[in-house]
């Protein structure tokens, strides 16, 4: 079975600090992807990140990095020198190759940045 | 401006409506999806469509049906729907439906309250 665990359900964090998300996921499928999405109050959800389980490197773009350890079945998310636009929930995903149709999500973080 | 644009943003219907939510991608997608967003609950996929051809329906009750009647467009049409229906519906895309990389792109989402 597969399965995505977010245990964080809230944090805080001052502004321009870094934050780490945690993420660990459980899949038997050797080929899988790992995504992050920033949910505002407003409802969209919008795609962060995405690491490949063959990736050799951590991905990374702009401010979002992804500290990913295979061997742990961890993904977390980084984002450095953070920002009060950076106040929402995250949500960590997963879709493995023998089940193409299905991402399945997380229960989430919210994160709150304070001034 | 997004991707994957839903209408209506907001929608307040009795039980005893019927109503539709739509979906527009602009992004060349081949492949669509329905989530359902329930407070405290995690993300639900609800229906995915490939080609316009529904290939995942996640025992998600007759009152919802689907529609896909081309690949830039996907509806949810709403019919006799219980207060417990509530919730954020989030229309998604991705290039295919198969592959682990394969990211998905959601719209803004469709608030919907059932009195």
């Amino acid at each position: 079975a597969q399965k995505i665990t977010q245990t964080q359900p809230g944090m805080f964090v001052q502004e321009k600090e870094a934050v780490t998300l945690d993420c660990t996921y459980d899949t038997s499928d050797p080929s899988y992807g790992l995504f992050w999405y920033k949910q505002p109050s407003s409802g969209e959800m919008i795609f962060l990140i995405y690491q490949g389980s063959y990736d050799q490197q951590n991905a990374t773009e702009g401010r979002y990095s992804l500290n990913f350890q295979k061997a742990r079945k961890s993904a977390n998310l980084v984002i450095s020198a953070s920002q009060l636009g950076d106040s929402a929930m995250y949500f960590c995903a997963m879709r493995a190759y023998s089940s193409a149709s299905k991402i399945i999500f997380g229960s989430g973080t919210r994160l709150s940045i304070r001034p | 401006e997004t991707g994957v644009t839903q209408t209506p943003r907001h929608l307040v219907m009795g039980m005893t409506n019927k109503k539709s939510l739509k979906c527009e991608q602009h992004l060349g997608h081949n492949a669509m999806y329905w989530y359902k967003q329930s407070a405290k609950k995690p993300l639900e996929l609800m229906f995915v469509y490939s080609l316009e051809e529904r290939v995942e329906n996640n025992s998600v009750p007759s009152r919802f049906s689907p529609e896909c009647p081309n690949s830039s467009h996907l509806f949810l049409h709403l019919h006799t729907l219980q207060p417990e229906d509530s919730a954020l519906y989030l229309c998604a895309s991705s290039q295919l439906l198969g592959g682990s990389g394969n990211t998905i792109y959601f719209g803004e989402g469709s608030w919907l309250t059932v009195v």
